[in-house]
């Protein structure tokens, strides 16, 4: 069993939907990361957090640490949203554990 | 603030010849860590540097695979006797430890693939 698990693997949805992601991971952590990445490898950095709730625009991540699980939501998704999504936990300060990352497309 | 570089961004050999990707992270950043990524995963850590220093390797890091940052700025990942097995997108990560945990930056990788 992977100590990060994503669902769903894959996600097609209509703009202007909301969207939601799911990450539960089962190790001790420091902090958990929400990723984006696009066709051609590039990842960027959304969220980093530890508690509680954080907002982006129109990005949402949450976390509950008792329960070991965060979301990511996108509300009024567009298009330009598609790509691979992607949970990642920090096990102390130091190196990332990744999820598989749920592939997200948006039809217009 | 350039980001994190990565070079090249694209390599395509024959087994069993050796590659060397470098890593330029953000200039301030003190900790550099090398990822894999193969088709539809998540990417995999291989090691990281702080400064100079080598805190840890992966199981993943056969004794084919060497990383070097030897003055604590770019970093360079040989592959030696690349085999099939090796082809996989290469990530580059950086960011600095003085502000606590902080995100990690990454660059646009290199993409390995072998013949």
């Amino acid at each position: 069993k992977n100590e990060v698990e994503q669902s769903p693997q894959n996600l097609t949805a209509q703009e202007g939907e909301f969207i939601t992601i799911n990450c539960s991971y089962s190790v001790g952590i420091s902090a958990l990361h929400w990723l984006q990445q696009h066709p051609g490898g590039g990842i960027v950095s959304l969220f980093m957090l530890s508690s509680g709730k954080k907002k982006h625009g129109r990005l949402i991540a949450t976390i509950n640490i008792q329960e070991k699980h965060s979301s990511l939501h996108i509300t009024a998704s567009h298009p330009r949203d598609s790509a691979v999504y992607i949970c990642a936990v920090n096990q102390g300060a130091q190196k990332l554990v990744f999820g598989q990352g749920t592939r997200l497309t948006i039809n217009p | 603030d350039t980001g994190v570089s990565q070079d090249p961004r694209h390599k395509i050999t024959k087994r069993g010849q050796n590659v060397t990707f470098r890593c330029d992270p953000i200039s301030e950043h003190n900790r550099l860590y090398w990822y894999r990524q193969t088709l539809g995963q998540g990417p995999e850590f291989l090691t990281y540097f702080q400064n100079e220093a080598q805190l840890e390797k992966s199981r993943l890091l056969s004794d084919r695979f060497s990383a070097e940052r030897p003055k604590g700025s770019f970093s360079t990942l040989e592959i030696q006797r690349t085999e099939q097995g090796d082809s996989a997108m290469y990530l580059c990560a950086s960011s600095r430890t003085d502000l606590g945990n902080q995100p990690q930056h990454f660059g646009d990788g290199t993409r390995l693939s072998i013949l």
